[in-house]
């Protein structure tokens, strides 16, 4: 089966430093890989999905395949990024069935 | 367009008492789902439709039933509530496309927070 794996539950950073926030996933197969965003008071909404391959709010994510991982990168953090972020699979006969990892706080300092 | 609407808000029960969380949205959307968001945990598939009349389980369906009458509608229902059930629930729903070379993102409503006593 599946797995999407999140090691950092909690990371904190300050106001312009770079973030990383970590996925790793096991699956033999070709999955979808996709970040979901959830900031305070508002609905999860897609942050960004592997295949566009496009920079959302200064976030971007590259899928390797020799490390299983989707790690979501930004050069430099604002404060309106805090927000809890989670790492999703799509396995390719799922359709849109998402494995979900269990999530990352990140807290950007002013 | 309202979305993925989801109601009620808050709910507090008691254990052995039912209850239908209901979820609707108005995007003609084919897909819809369950998940419970817990703690260190994400977000776990209760059941999921493909389309109505359709309806699947997910990781952990135990203790939850959903039926799917209409595109609109996807109703989940508790039919005795248990404490390990207190979690927050999100209805999610997107276009269905089965063979397709990409899947199409979840629209997710804003959750219902249920507290089993």
């Amino acid at each position: 089966a599946q797995r999407v794996t999140q090691p950092e539950k909690l990371l904190s950073v300050f106001k312009g430093a770079p973030v990383e926030l970590k996925c790793n996933y096991s699956y033999s197969g070709s999955p979808e890989l996709f970040w979901y965003v959830q900031y305070s008071r508002q609905r999860l909404q897609l942050l960004l999905r592997h295949i566009s391959r496009e920079s959302i709010k200064g976030f971007t994510a590259d899928l390797n395949k020799g490390e299983t991982s989707f790690h979501l990168k930004k050069p430099f953090a604002q404060e309106e990024d805090s927000a809890m972020y989670y790492c999703a699979l799509s396995r390719e006969t799922s359709g849109s069935r998402l494995t979900f990892g269990e999530g990352t706080q990140l807290t950007v300092n002013p | 367009n309202a979305g993925v609407t989801q109601t009620p808000k808050f709910q507090v029960l008691k254990t052995g008492q039912s209850m239908t969380l209901q979820c609707a949205q108005d995007m003609n959307h084919e897909y819809m789902s369950w998940y419970r968001q817990d703690p260190g945990m994400g977000l776990r598939l209760i059941h999921y439709s493909v389309g109505a009349g359709i309806t699947d389980q997910g990781e952990v369906p135990n203790g939850y039933n959903v039926s799917r009458s209409t595109t609109e509608d996807f109703p989940l229902r508790l039919l005795s509530a248990a404490p390990s059930q207190t979690s927050v629930y999100f209805c999610a729903s997107s276009y269905n496309t089965p063979g397709a070379s990409y899947n199409s993102p979840l629209h997710f409503g804003n959750g219902t927070r249920l507290t089993v006593t």
